[in-house]
């Protein structure tokens, strides 16, 4: 069974820093899709990253990139020039490619406070 | 409407009594999560809905606990005999088959508060 572990309960930046939030996963599957969801207080949750197992090159969406390392089954998430808005719960989750189920697997998250 | 739909928003109910949460999905989409999120902790799965195949019901915590998904769209999770424990955040989601252009979007959840 897959699962993934997100190690760091609570983190704080100050605005304009950078940031990076860790994810470890572990699964036997080669095909696979790794994401970070963030869900402000509002509790909606949104798609911040995808990272595709298949491919060497880290994704990067803006201000939001990601470290994936394949053999250490390592996915971090890096924010820079944090801003006040990117305060929110960030949720680390793996999904298995192909198969009969494609079913996300979440950590358990990282409340990430940005303070002025 | 544009994104998935879930109802009611809050839900407060008595130990012992039956509830159900609905999840309207977005239109087209074939699959369809259901997840719980108690205090303070990640999305723990409950059960996955995809097109006509039969559901992965692997997460569901107890026989209490059950959904359903009719003609491919609109889903209703059923918990039986209520107990305080169940009392979380259920979160719908649905999606195309996910792959590399696509992505589950998520409703704003049911808050369940069993007393």
């Amino acid at each position: 069974a897959q699962t993934v572990t997100q190690s760091q309960p609570e983190m704080s930046v100050q605005e304009a820093e950078t940031v990076t939030l860790s994810c470890t996963y572990d699964t036997s599957e080669n095909n696979y899709y790794l994401f970070w969801y963030k869900q402000p207080p509002s509790r909606q949750m949104i798609l911040v990253i995808r990272q595709e197992a298949y491919k060497q090159q880290n994704a990067t969406e803006n201000r939001f990139s990601v470290n994936f390392q394949k053999a250490a089954k390592s996915f971090s998430l890096k924010i820079s020039d944090s801003q006040l808005g990117d305060t929110a719960m960030y949720f680390c989750a793996f999904m298995k490619y192909g198969g009969a189920t494609n079913k996300l697997i979440f950590g358990t998250g990282t409340l990430l406070a940005v303070q002025p | 409407g544009a994104g998935v739909s879930q109802s009611p928003s809050n839900k407060v109910t008595e130990k012992g009594k039956d509830v159900e949460l609905r999840c309207d999905p977005i239109s087209g989409h074939t699959a369809l999560y259901w997840y719980r999120q108690s205090l303070g902790q990640g999305l723990e799965f409950l059960i996955y809905f995809q097109g006509n195949s039969a559901p992965d019901k692997s997460g569901l915590p107890s026989d209490r606990f059950s959904a359903e998904r009719t003609g491919g769209s609109v889903s209703t999770l059923t918990i039986q005999r209520t107990q305080q424990e169940d009392s979380a955040v259920y979160l719908c989601a649905s999606s195309l088959v996910l792959g590399e252009h696509t992505e589950a979007f998520f409703g704003q959840g049911t808050r369940l508060t069993v007393v």
